[in-house]
Order: structure tokens, then C-alpha cells, then sequence
């Protein structure tokens, strides 16, 4: 399959707990990656492979996978994590990337 | 620190090329992958292709094949990316951005450029 899937957008109260979801028949095969991007900025790498942080990144930030489903999971959202998410994965050829279509979260 | 600085934002008639440039600093070069997304504005991401800075083997997306043309040198650590035959659609910001290879299906693009803004308009 060719298509990561997620939500156009979520909210969540400031320091309360959210989920990012992206559906794809590719994440049975390939860890999704997780993106943060916020206005006018390069995407930035939150949550790659099974579930690993790059240095910087809050531990707040946490990723999971299920079937064809992987998840970001924000824990104790700060006004900050306000932001684009993208997930992304090989697709299912392991010949190109996939992008989900975006997940706008807003921190009330 | 390891960082992708890219080329300044460009401005090109419908039917010109562009040629958008990556350059890589605080690792090797050649070890490493590099892939090619733009983003309309609003719009989500789109992968266009990938290149192999050791090698100079290329891919790319079914939809940009036969316009777009990957290259590097090595000498200044500097990858290129070209676009021909520019349309409005063509209109994005463009990264270049670093492939991590990490066992067991977890590859990612880690590291990304700041990103080039292209505007295609007559």
C-alpha cells in the first residue's frame, strides 16, 4: 500500500496526556518516524524505529506500533509541543518514503 | 554539529530549471544517504527521491522521474538537487535530509536542511 494515514486534527489541555495516530499497511512491515514541525521550520525528528528519541527530544515524546498502526504519544503536553506531526515509513517495496498527510495539534 | 545548509530561495519562469544545493557538515559525507521532500504551502510532505553520495546512485518517485536529476561533490561534501521543466505547481520548499539506517526496518530521516523556497510563477 502507498498511504500513511492520520487524523488532520487533534487537541489536547495544556499538561494532559494525547495520542497521534497513523494507520498503514507498510508499519506491518516498517517502524513508522515521527515529525514535529511548527510554523515556518524544517520538520524535526521526534520518534524513529521502534520507539528511540534523538538527543534533545523530551521524554515526554513516545512512540508505539500495533498491527498497522503506529502511535506518538504525548505525556504532560506543554504549549511548546503545539505543532505539525508528521508520520512517515518505507512503503511496503521498501522502494520509496511514505508521508502521512499531517496531524495538527493544538495545546489549550 | 551535524547540520544540512541548503541553497537561497529561487525564483523561475514556468519551463526553467532550478538547482537546489545541500551541503553537509559535522559528518562524513559519503556515509550517509540523502533524500529530497518539498512541501506546498498548507500541504503535507512529498518524497521525491534519493541519492548515494559514495556511489552517485539515484532514485526517485514515479512522478518526478525524467525531471528531476540528483548529483554531488564529494570534494565539498555538497549535494545537488535539479528540476526542469518548472510549472506553478512545482512551488514549494524544498529539504534535502539525511537517511539513518537503523536495523530491523526502523531507517529514518534524521537529520534535515532549512529547507529552499521555490516559486515558479510567470
Amino acid at each position: 500500500s502507498s498511504e500513511l494515514t492520520q487524523d488532520p486534527a487533534v487537541s489536547v489541555a495544556l499538561g494532559q496526556t494525547v495520542r497521534i495516530t497513523c494507520q498503514g499497511d507498510s508499519l506491518r512491515t516498517f517502524y513508522a518516524s515521527w515529525y514535529q514541525q511548527k510554523p515556518r521550520q524544517a520538520p524535526i525528528l521526534v520518534i524513529y524505529a521502534k520507539n528511540n528519541r534523538p538527543s534533545g527530544i523530551p521524554d515526554r515524546f513516545s512512540g508505539s506500533n500495533s498491527g498497522n498502526t503506529a502511535s506518538l504519544t504525548i505525556t504532560g503536553a506543554q504549549a511548546e509541543d503545539e505543532a505539525d506531526y508528521y508520520c512517515s515509513s518505507r512503503d511496503s517495496s521498501n522502494s520509496l518514503w511514505l508521508f502521512g498527510g499531517g496531524t495538527k495539534l493544538t495545546v489549550l | 554539529q551535524v547540520q544540512l545548509v541548503q541553497s537561497g530561495a529561487e525564483v523561475k519562469k514556468p519551463g526553467a530549471s532550478v538547482r537546489v544545493s545541500c551541503k553537509a557538515s559535522g559528518y562524513t559525507f559519503t556515509n550517509y544517504d540523502l533524500n529530497w521532500v518539498r512541501q506546498a504551502a498548507g500541504q503535507g510532505l512529498e518524497w521525491m527521491g534519493w541519492m548515494n553520495p559514495y556511489s552517485g546512485n539515484t532514485g526517485s518517485a514515479q512522478k518526478f522521474q525524467g525531471r528531476v536529476t540528483m548529483t554531488r561533490d564529494t570534494s565539498i561534501s555538497t549535494a545537488y538537487m535539479e528540476l526542469t521543466n518548472l510549472r506553478s505547481e512545482d512551488t514549494a520548499v524544498y529539504y534535502c535530509a539525511r537517511l539513518l539506517v537503523v536495523r530491523g526496518g526502523g531507517n529514518t530521516l534524521d537529520i534535515w536542511g532549512q529547507g529552499t523556497v521555490l516559486t515558479v510563477a510567470s
